[in-house]
């Protein structure tokens, strides 16, 4: 089966504008998760949505948002880039809420200039 | 605050060797411990896991620990092999935060033949 896809997977965007990212989880999968990894930070959580509804939020701005749609295709927005939201966005999927069975995607990666 | 933590950036093993990777957290509500292999611009991928009610988890070459009283992990790889190249990360969730992982820094292991 089809893992989960990312799109774009590379992003080049200046100070102040707003981006949007995508995911599409396994077929299947209710759940997906975000992630934010820099070089300073690691692996960060941003926020999880289930059905369509956000479950649990991580300690970023509310500059960083997210939405899910009924298909379970899930998408995150940063508006007024900051050249330290430059990293690797990753998005995982699971079948429900579980740590297990969390798949992640190859990510997109956002460079602000 | 860091609630898990990797303290080794790095780690160099012979191959045919064990590797040892290590990791500690503070959150005593964390139930859920993971590991993940990540190779640069790909997603991490899921590894082996264990539960809290337990205190040893077999996967094929791999073999992870947990001492709860000292709220520590160990991932032990044996047979190391020089595909095992690659950062891994711990980490944790707790009851009813399903897709919330925190992760931990990671740790490079460098397998030479």
């Amino acid at each position: 089966k089809a893992g989960v896809t990312q799109t774009p997977r590379y992003l080049i965007k200046t100070r102040g504008q707003q981006v949007t990212l995508s995911c599409s989880p396994i077929s299947g999968h209710r759940s997906v998760s975000w992630y934010q990894q820099t070089p300073g930070q690691g692996l960060q959580f941003l926020f999880e949505y289930f059905s369509e509804t956000q479950r649990n939020k991580g300690n970023f701005p509310g500059r960083f948002s997210g939405r899910q749609f009924s298909n379970s295709r899930s998408e995150m927005n940063v508006s007024t880039l900051e050249l330290g939201d430059s990293a690797l966005y990753l998005c995982a999927s699971s079948f429900d809420s579980t740590s297990y069975g969390y798949t992640f995607g190859s990510g997109t990666r956002l460079t602000v200039v | 605050d860091q609630q898990v933590k990797q303290n080794s950036p790095s780690l160099s093993v012979q191959e045919g060797r064990i590797s040892i990777l290590n990791c500690d957290y503070t959150n005593s509500m964390f139930d859920y411990f993971l590991w993940y292999k990540k190779y640069p611009a790909e997603g991490p991928t899921f590894l082996i896991s264990i539960s809290s009610i337990k205190d040893k988890n077999e996967d094929g070459r791999f073999t992870v620990f947990l001492n709860k009283s000292a709220k520590h992990l160990s991932l032990h790889i044996v047979p190391s092999q020089p595909g095992d190249s690659a950062v891994y990360f711990c980490a944790a969730s707790a009851y009813n935060q399903g897709g919330k992982l925190i992760f931990g820094q990671g740790t490079e292991l460098s397998v030479k033949p």
